[in-house]
């Protein structure tokens, strides 16, 4: 069965600097897709980012980008020049071709410091 | 385009009582999904659908929990005789389907909290 892990029950940063959040999984699928999901505090589940896995290049979306390690089963996210809206539980999130439900991670709670 | 949406998004129950939680997904998404949060962990799949196929069930924590999609549009999860236990965020998610682009993603609704006295 497929699992993933985030080790960092949580993390902080400064307002304006960069963090890292870590994921990994283990999975035995060579098509897969994972994703990174913010939950603010009450409100609703966004998606963030989310990277094929047949896709080397690792995926961005404005100050959010990933580091995918395919070979490593890594799944990392960084967020750059941190807002105080980016206060948030972050999920790592896998599911492998054809729209199967997604397995999550437990998350990591980030907290921005201004 | 409306996102998902979920009714009720707060539910207060007697142990005992029956519930029944609405998730409406994303127009044209024909895949469904229910999933359950409890307070600090990440979402735990429950149940989906393809269209109004029911495509995978035994992952409902008992019996007294059941799905449906009748027409294959809007869905229904019902828990009978609640137990203190079935407190939780009651999360649905729709996704478009696989091979477009982005169809694999998921999209979640607000969520319906669920407390059992």
């Amino acid at each position: 069965a497929q699992t993933v892990t985030q080790s960092q029950p949580e993390m902080s940063v400064q307002e304006a600097e960069t963090v890292t959040l870590s994921c990994t999984y283990d999975t035995s699928e060579s098509d897969y897709y994972l994703f990174w999901y913010k939950q603010p505090p009450s409100r609703q589940m966004i998606l963030v980012i989310r990277q094929e896995a047949y896709k080397q290049q690792n995926a961005t979306e404005n100050r959010f980008s990933v580091n995918f390690q395919k070979a490593a089963k890594s799944f990392s996210l960084k967020i750059s020049d941190s807002q105080l809206g980016d206060a948030a539980m972050y999920f790592c999130a896998y599911t492998h071709s054809g729209n199967t439900p997604l397995v999550f991670g437990k998350g990591t709670r980030l907290s921005v410091i201004a | 385009d409306t996102g998902v949406s979920q009714n009720p998004r707060h539910k207060i129950t007697k142990r005992g009582q029956n519930v029944t939680f609405r998730c409406d997904p994303i127009s044209e998404h024909n895949r469904l999904y229910w999933y359950r949060q409890t307070l600090g962990q990440g979402p735990e799949f429950l149940t989906y659908f393809q269209n109004e196929a029911q495509l995978e069930k035994s992952r409902l924590l008992s019996d007294r929990f059941s799905a449906e999609r009748p027409k294959g549009s809007f869905s229904t999860l019902e828990i009978q005789r609640t137990e203190q236990g079935d407190s939780a965020m009651y999360l649905c998610a729709s996704s478009l389907r696989a091979g477009v682009l982005n169809g694999e993603t998921q999209y979640f609704g607000p969520g319906t909290r669920l407390l059992v006295l």
